[in-house]
């Protein structure tokens, strides 16, 4: 089956703790994103990446990492200097480079940090 | 970067009812707009979308419609059922500013 996976579900960190977020497609898409979910505040871009060893910064990155080594993947690493760090984490695809095509999304990821 | 504006927030309508969300852009190069549905602890997933060259597409109890001009487009629901309460999003120009989402409410 093709589609986008998100690794693990729920995680926990303790504050100050870097954490990684596994980002996973089969589908042969060149564009990835990691997008914030808050209540009320609908979906905020953190990085797209728009082909491999490459990805440009969203509106929300400071605090965040990623890389984009193999097609297929796109981690994000939340650091320890993202303020406010406890959110739900959306990865999607896309065919193409943004703008003009479908987005594929994972399930998710809600991190909490205590 | 584009500015999105979606509404309403909320909206509550009766079973068998219609529903419309509206949604307005900036940017006047938008050349794709799609509508996404999020069901809860769920990922967002396209449920209609329309282009540029199109005043309005249907599928079933969906449909959107696009007034390029007015830089808005709609999403419509005819007959809704228990099953269309979620959060739904816009996403004009396909990309990387999403509307604020609108939580519909179906009530029995």
């Amino acid at each position: 089956d093709g589609g986008i996976t998100q690794s693990p579900k729920y995680l926990f960190r303790k504050e100050g703790q870097n954490v990684t977020l596994s980002c996973e497609q089969n589908l042969n898409h060149d564009a990835m994103y990691w997008y914030r979910q808050d209540p009320g505040q609908g979906l905020r871009l953190i990085y797209y990446s728009q082909i491999v060893n490459d990805f440009q910064k969203g509106d929300i990155a400071e605090g965040y990492s990623v890389s984009r080594e193999k097609k297929e993947s796109f981690p994000l690493t939340v650091t320890s200097a993202q303020k406010n760090p406890t959110a739900f984490y959306l990865c999607a695809s896309s065919i193409g480079p943004q703008g003009e095509d479908e987005q594929y999304f994972g399930p998710g990821t809600r991190l909490t940090v205590t | 970067g584009e500015n999105v504006e979606q509404h309403p927030s909320t909206l509550s309508v009766q079973e068998g009812d219609s529903a419309v969300i509206k949604c307005t852009y900036s940017d006047s190069a938008s050349n794709y707009f799609p509508w996404y549905k999020q069901e809860l602890g769920k990922g967002p997933q396209l449920i209609i979308d329309i282009r540029s060259n199109v005043g309005e597409k249907k599928d079933q109890r969906i449909a959107v419609t696009l007034n390029k001009t007015a830089k808005h487009f709609s999403l419509h629901i005819t007959e809704t059922q228990p099953e269309d309460s979620a959060v739904y999003f816009c996403a004009p120009g396909g990309g990387l500013t999403f509307g604020k989402g609108t939580h519909l409410i179906i009530q029995p």
